[in-house]
């Protein structure tokens, strides 16, 4: 079992509508992370937040805003969404921050598919 | 720009077959390097972590080594197992420099079949 959970496993919306998603670790790492990953393609970084602020934003679209509400909890909010950010979301959580020698603790994601 | 290929993009090997994973990249000023399994529509498991100051780390039947200066690494699988199928991505991690640290650059990937 994965020490990062997120919900929901799967989901399905179409273009107009507003979703969540949720992520939720009780490690105690104070770094965790929204990636995106394509089918065959390796996981691209879209957000990294540090003690529960927004330390970097790979240049991703407004439609995508995340929240982290403490040091548990990470969302990825969700509106008006294109047929091209059909992709599986990932969240990780790392200990530290400033130590890039702790590896990264991956969820098993959601799969997101926009009709 | 870093970039980090993989080869194979695929490998097919009958079950208990010794094997070997290869992982390179452009820029060897690099923090660590980091072999993760994948298997379908699941997340990433961390499988080995080498710093950058280390030659090579083992975990069970998994070795993995690197040769920073030519911006190589090898993951080995010993007595291979049909357990083992899964994508296999490395990833590399910049020198330190705030923000920046966090960034993982990965490989595409090798999808290993094990054959019973």
């Amino acid at each position: 079992d994965t020490e990062v959970t997120q919900t929901p496993k799967h989901l399905v919306m179409g273009m107009t509508n507003k979703k969540s998603l949720k992520c939720e670790q009780h490690m105690g790492h104070r770094a965790m992370y929204w990636y995106k990953q394509k089918a065959k393609k390796p996981p691209e970084l879209m957000f990294v937040y540090s003690y529960e602020k927004l330390s970097i934003n790979e240049s991703v679209p407004s439609r995508f805003s995340p929240e982290c509400p403490n040091s548990s909890l990470l969302n990825l909010h969700l509106h008006a969404l294109q047929p091209e950010d059909s992709a599986l979301y990932l969240c990780a959580s790392s200990p530290s921050p400033g130590d890039s020698n702790q590896p990264q603790h991956f969820g098993d994601g959601t799969r997101l598919s926009i009709l | 720009k870093q970039e980090v290929t993989q080869i194979p993009a695929a490998l097919s090997v009958p079950e208990g077959e010794n094997l070997v994973l290869n992982c390179s990249f452009t820029d060897s000023a690099i923090y660590n390097l980091q072999w993760f399994r994948q298997d379908p529509g699941k997340g990433l498991t961390s499988l080995l972590l080498i710093q950058s100051s280390q030659r090579e780390q083992t975990s069970g039947r998994l070795n993995a080594s690197l040769d920073k200066s030519s911006g190589r690494s090898t993951l080995y699988i010993a007595a291979s197992q049909p357990g083992d199928s899964a994508t296999y991505l490395c990833a590399v991690s910049p020198l330190p420099s705030g923000a920046g640290s966090y960034q993982l650059t990965f490989g595409k990937g090798t999808k290993l079949s094990v054959i019973p």
